[in-house]
């Protein structure tokens, strides 16, 4: 099946510091990815949906200037949470997908968990 | 937009029982509708889906039913072993839907299978 990488798995960072995750579709090309966020014990967050070329389309409440989303080419998105603080700390966890006739399947990275001290 | 409804949050059944858990959603136009086993700090797994067209899926020892007209769907597990133990979530989507392709997903059952 399609493989989708994230990097890093984990993260521990100071508060106010940019940390930066990516995410790969490793043996197809994802017209859309997305991401999403995972508090312990909730389900997962939509945060925004990265379509390649062009800006992200964000979910109501997240800040598109502390959670900067750039998807560069159709293998590549990459998610910076900018001037993090410890309300940031979340798994981070970012899915792709080719959407194309009925087919909507979406495969998951492995997640970062991010930590901001 | 479409909102998932998940039922139970937990649940605890004996080796061998079967589990079952529901979810509903508010879209008639979702036609698409996954379910994700999730273990601690790992990534979401499909462990299978539904498409519209059909009321039933089964997969050995899993299987998902869809009824359109009520908008709700259910995940059964049968014999089920330890190993199931985990967090499912069930997600919907209109898979034509260009506006927003998404899954939205429901809140989660965690589930305990007692050895």
């Amino acid at each position: 099946g399609a493989v989708v990488s994230q990097h890093p798995s984990w993260v521990i960072c100071k508060s106010g510091t940019s940390v930066k995750i990516e995410c790969r579709s490793l043996d197809f090309q994802a017209t859309t990815m997305f991401w999403y966020r995972q508090f312990p014990k909730q389900s997962l967050m939509l945060m925004a949906t990265s379509n390649e070329g062009s800006k992200a389309t964000y979910e109501q409440g997240v800040e598109k200037d502390k959670f900067l989303i750039n998807h560069a080419s159709l293998t590549l998105s990459t998610l910076t949470v900018t001037s993090a603080h410890p309300e940031d700390s979340s798994f981070y966890i970012c899915s792709a997908g080719v959407l194309a006739g009925g087919n909507n399947e979406q495969f998951f990275g492995p997640g970062t968990r991010l930590t901001v001290l | 937009g479409e909102n998932v409804e998940q039922h139970p949050s937990t649940l605890s059944v004996q080796e061998g029982d079967s589990a079952v858990i529901k979810c509903t959603y508010s879209d008639s136009a979702s036609n698409y509708f996954p379910w994700y086993k999730q273990e601690l700090g790992k990534r979401p797994q499909l462990i299978i889906d539904i498409r519209s067209n059909v009321g039933e899926k089964k997969d050995q020892r899993i299987a998902v039913t869809l009824n359109k007209t009520a908008k709700h769907f259910s995940l059964h597990i049968t014999e089920t072993q330890p190993e199931d133990s985990a967090v499912y979530f069930c997600a919907a989507i209109h898979s034509m839907d260009t506006g927003r392709r998404a899954l939205t997903f429901g809140s989660g059952t965690r589930l305990q299978v007692q050895p």
